[in-house]
């Protein structure tokens, strides 16, 4: 069975402030996901990862994938009231594990203005 | 290009009875996959479909079910409904290139009384 660990379970921070996301598991990944969910409505993807080490970044969103593609982060940049919401980091198997994404348990993110 | 659309949004059901609920994927779309959210549980895999026939399946009894048309869009159904069957229903479509890559709706809020 494969789990993914995600911390911290809730940030409060202010306005301008950074933060990092971690996601981590003993399972290799064939590709990661992240998504931001707002509540009562479905997650919106904002990015896949592949390729162990890769790096993508979405304006002051930075992602990372781990080397061995088991661990990958979120850094946000000067966090606004706008990021406010769950942050969810999803892994797939790939081969026969056909549509399925092991989900982190999430991490609520409130930022005050 | 439209995003997934589930229907409806929302249900109030009584224990015992059975429940439907729809999924459109995006358009190409063939993978539709079924997914359910709990504060407790997070999100966990229900099954994934693939023309039509299903591919894979979670740890779910067999009253979940589901089921998908020729033109992709998927039916879930729950029948003898229990108090723990109030959740958020997610389903999410995938082009199905290898990298499983999910796009969500806004779920079906279920509440079984």
């Amino acid at each position: 069975t494969q789990l993914l660990e995600q911390s911290p379970q809730f940030l409060s921070i202010q306005e301008g402030e950074n933060l990092t996301v971690y996601c981590n598991s003993s399972s290799v990944f064939s590709s990661l996901q992240w998504y931001r969910q707002e509540p009562g409505e479905g997650p919106v993807l904002l990015v896949t990862v592949v390729t162990g080490g890769e790096v993508k970044k979405l304006k002051r969103l930075t992602f990372q994938f781990g080397d061995a593609r088991k661990d990958s982060s979120l850094h946000i940049t000067a966090a606004q009231p706008g990021d406010t919401g769950l942050y969810l980091c999803a892994g797939a198997t790939g081969g026969t594990s056909y549509g399925k994404l092991t989900f982190g348990q999430g991490t609520i993110l409130t930022v005050h203005p | 290009k439209a995003g997934v659309t589930q229907t409806p949004r929302y249900l109030i059901k009584t224990r015992g009875q059975q429940v439907t609920l729809s999924c459109s994927p995006i358009s190409g779309h063939r993978s539709v996959s079924w997914y359910q959210q709990t504060p407790g549980q997070g999100l966990q895999f229900l099954f994934e479909y693939f023309s039509e026939t299903q591919r894979n399946k979670g740890n779910f009894p067999g009253r979940f079910s589901g089921r998908q048309f020729s033109n992709s869009r998927s039916e879930m159904n729950v029948s003898t409904l229990e108090l723990g069957d109030s959740a958020l229903y997610l389903c999410a479509s995938s082009f199905d290139t290898g990298i499983t890559e999910a796009f969500f709706g806004q779920g079906t809020r279920l509440t079984v009384v």
